[in-house]
């Protein structure tokens, strides 16, 4: 089965930070990848999806680039709603692999 | 869209856990769309547990795959999680998701989640 890891799995920036976030897979996974955004007691909400293609509505501060087995979901200017945790997620074959989770905090 | 998962809070330890999903402004019989249960423990990432399609071709998460079972009612609009033999580590918020063919699998739809605790 494919892992999928994030890193760091805690991050502390302050408004207005550039944020880079990195999810690798134990093997290629092509560009089968999402992110997602969650609120404590919220359920996640998707950001990106196809490694790079930005969700309909979602600021674009927020983008996804990678293919193969590293990933990275970057804000370019961290604001104070984006405080949440992130989650990448890998699709393949009915299958779906979460990494743990990267918490994004107040610094 | 959206979704709804219903189905008890509290569950003895050894039974079986029994939730449903309603989808809403939307068929479940659509061929976009599979349809996703996602769990996450207490203060812990996220869990696939299981997923099905509509022409009732299910996956399901090795680690979980001897004790879980995805259904999907099309008369009702509805799919289904069945956890059996549940211990205290099922304790979680249990999500339904909607992953879209049009979103290369990206679960584009959550349902709020529903707490289940499992206790005796």
């Amino acid at each position: 089965d494919i892992q999928m890891t994030q890193s760091p799995s805690t991050l502390s920036a302050s408004v207005g930070d550039r944020v880079t976030i990195t999810c690798r897979a134990s093997q290629t996974i092509s560009n089968w990848l999402a992110w997602y955004q969650q609120k404590p007691g919220k359920a996640p909400k998707l950001l990106i999806y196809q490694a790079s293609s930005l969700e309909s509505g979602v600021p674009s501060r927020f983008s996804g680039t990678g293919s193969g087995t590293e990933f990275t979901l970057t804000i370019s200017s961290l604001q104070p709603d984006d405080f949440a945790t992130y989650h990448c997620q890998h699709y393949n074959s009915y299958s779906y692999t979460f990494g743990q989770g990267t918490k994004v905090e107040i610094k | 869209p959206q979704l709804q998962e219903s189905g008890p809070g509290l569950v003895r330890p050894s039974e079986t856990l029994s939730l449903t999903c309603t989808v809403s402004s939307g068929s479940i019989s659509s061929s976009s769309y599979h349809w996703a249960w996602v769990r996450q423990p207490p203060g812990k990432g996220l869990e696939f547990l299981g997923s099905i399609y509509y022409t009732g071709t299910t996956y399901y998460n090795p680690s979980l795959k001897s004790r879980v079972t995805v259904s999907v009612d099309m008369s009702k609009n509805q799919f289904s999680l069945r956890l059996s033999s549940v211990t205290a580590a099922d304790t979680a918020v249990y999500y339904c998701a909607r992953p879209s063919g049009d979103h290369y699998y990206g679960m584009d739809v959550w349902g709020h989640g529903t707490t289940v605790t499992v206790s005796s």
